[in-house]
This record gives C-alpha cells, structure tokens and sequence, in this order.
C-alpha cells in the first residue's frame, strides 16, 4: 500500500530557530500535501495545501511567513518552522494525495507525525 | 458551526458492547466520509470511508451515512480493549479535496 515517510518524528529546538520536516511518498506521486496541526487533546487542525510545483495554499489564520511549504516534486514536500517559539509546539502530519503505477488512485495517506518541542 | 461536529466524549462502553460514535457535518454538497482511528502520540489510521446514503460493513465496523440529516456514523460491534482510541470523523471539502476534521471522540473499552 501507499506509505508516506515522514522526518523526524520528534525534534526539541530552541527558541527562534527554524525547523525542517520531510514527507516523501515513497510509493506513489503525491499530487497535492495537506499539512496539519495537533493540539494536545485536540483535533487535527488543517493549515495549508500544496501541489507539486505550485505556491502552498494557507487556511485562514495560518502564517505563511512563519510556515514554509515547498513541494518542488511529486515525491517530497517540506514544512518550515522559521523563528520557532514554544506555541508552536505541536505534533504535526502530513497527508499526501496522489496515484501511483497503472493509475491506481490513492487516497489520503498519512505520514507518522512530527512532534515539536520548542524550548 | 463548525463543519464537522462530533461528542468530544469518552465514551466507555464495556467489552463485548456496542460502540457508537455520531458525527455531523455542515456542507450539504459533501460526497465523501471518512472514519479515523488515532492512538495517542500516533497518526490517523483510516478505518472506512463511505459515498453513498445507507450502512457500510467491514468486519466489525460499520459505517451509515444520511445525507439528508448531514450525519455519519460508526458503530463498533464487539469491542475491545484495543479498540480504546480517539475516533476521528473526516468530510472531504467538495472544493479543493481537503479532509477537515471533527474534534474526534474518545472511546474507551473496559474490560
């Protein structure tokens, strides 16, 4: 089946500094990324979509300066963090949407998540 | 409203019993529905998804839509103890596919 391999699964930074998480479809050309956000005791929050080769689209109330989405190939899309602060500590996930061989459809595919701590 | 609305919970329910879980959604132009399950610190995993107004089975999940109503259930038929989780209700957004949440539910299966 479909498997999106999402790193780190956890990361500890300090204050101010910009954090780097990867999803790659491993399996399948992930068209279109959605990026989420996850409370602790709470739902997963969308925050932006992405397509290949496009410019990332943001939810309402999500910094798109602070959240850096690049999805420069149908296999690997990046979430930046820049100038973290510990309201950002989140867990985070990826879900990737795309088609494979033989033009199999895959639905939503979910990475393992991010844990971030900021310190 | 929120788009998706579901019983943040718990629900305990005793092993053996009958697990239901209720979710409703605000766009009435939604075609696809989906059933989460998430363990703590872990990702979503996809129980089912279903399209059509009616119930759905799959082992001992079964899945009923009314589209009418705009409300989706899951029921779990002889729960267990692994089967104490957050379920998460999702509705595909008709523009643009993107899967929005409900709050999840808490299930918790005493033995």
């Amino acid at each position: 089946g479909a498997v999106v391999s999402q790193h780190p699964s956890w990361v500890i930074c300090k204050s101010g500094t910009s954090v780097k998480i990867e999803c790659r479809s491993l399996d399948f050309q992930a068209t279109t990324m959605f990026w989420y956000r996850q409370f602790p005791k709470q739902s997963l929050m969308l925050m932006a979509t992405s397509n290949e080769g496009s410019k990332a689209t943001y939810e309402q109330g999500v910094e798109k300066d602070k959240f850096l989405i690049n999805h420069a190939s149908l296999t690997l899309s990046t979430l930046t963090v820049t100038s973290a602060h510990p309201e950002d500590s989140s867990f985070y996930i990826c879900s990737a949407y795309g088609a494979g061989g033989g033009g199999a459809s895959y639905g939503y595919t979910f990475g393992s998540g991010t844990r971030l701590t900021v310190v | 409203q929120k788009e998706v609305e579901q019983n943040s919970g718990p629900l305990s329910v005793p092993e053996g019993a009958i697990a239901s879980l209720n979710c409703t959604y605000s766009d009435r132009g939604s075609q696809s529905f989906f059933w989460y399950r998430q363990y703590s610190g872990k990702s979503p995993e996809l129980i089912m998804s279903i399209y059509s107004n009616g119930d759905k089975e799959d082992g001992r999940f079964t899945a009923q839509l009314n589209k009418a109503s705009q409300y989706v259930s899951l029921l779990i038929r002889d729960s267990q103890p692994s089967d104490s989780a957050t379920y998460l209700c999702a509705v595909k957004r008709n523009q643009g596919g993107k899967l929005i949440f409900g709050q999840g539910t808490e299930l918790s299966v005493k033995p």
